[in-house]
């Protein structure tokens, strides 16, 4: 089967710097996305990584390990508004996106 | 602003009970498509149109129809509306349907079937 995983639920503190991960088995690859969802609105795309390496966009940064199957999700000086759920989805052979269950970040001042 | 608007923003439905959903864009996108998001659960999907005039089926899609009669709308019917449809429902878009463009996701449809 395909699956995503990535942790539930993380706490962090206001200013810190937080890491999501994310790991994935499809039947093949075409790209890993990642979106941001606030409670009760819609998910925004973040990110999208399709070669091995770091993209960096402002606070937040997103790593990809192909052959490890494996994304990471950085947020540098956490502000209270990155409180929401992170969705991290994969684009597979057949260019379906998989969607893991998402990551519920909780941000304390 | 450009976007999606999806319509009604919540609906409580009886069971057996027909609904449309409604979506349109005004992006222009070629790709659209309708999921479900559920609590502990991805999203799910229940069906896509790559263009206008084609629709097809995703993870989901029993108990649920679309048509997409021009580029800008994809309509989504429940026939006859069972307690497990009751979840959100985001319509969303792509520039292309070759799974590597972003998504653009409307704010949602919440849905109770009773």
């Amino acid at each position: 089967g395909q699956n995503i995983d990535q942790p539930t639920e993380m706490t962090a503190t206001e200013g810190a710097i937080v890491q999501i991960n994310c790991t994935y088995q499809t039947s093949g690859f075409n790209g890993l996305f990642w979106y941001q969802q606030h409670a009760g609105e819609a998910p925004t795309f973040l990110s999208y990584n399709v070669l091995d390496g770091l993209e960096e966009k402002g606070r937040f940064s997103s790593f990809l390990s192909r052959s490890k199957g494996y994304s990471y999700l950085l947020l540098k000086e956490l502000q209270m508004k990155d409180s929401a759920s992170y969705l991290c989805a994969v684009s597979n052979s057949n260019y379906q996106l998989i969607w893991g269950a998402g990551t519920k970040l909780i941000i304390k001042p | 602003t450009a976007g999606i608007t999806q319509a009604p923003t919540s609906q409580i439905l009886a069971a057996g009970r027909s609904m449309t959903l409604r979506c349109t864009q005004d992006m222009r996108h070629n790709a659209m498509y309708w999921y479900r998001q559920d609590l502990g659960l991805g999203l799910r999907l229940i069906h896509y149109s790559n263009t206008a005039g084609t629709t097809g089926k995703g993870e989901v899609p029993d108990g649920y129809s679309v048509s997409r009669a021009n580029t800008d709308d994809f309509p989504l019917t429940l026939a006859s509306a069972v307690p497990s449809q009751t979840s959100v429902y985001f319509c969303a878009s792509s520039d292309s349907a070759g799974g590597n463009s972003p998504l653009h996701f409307g704010n949602g449809t919440r849905l109770t079937v009773t």
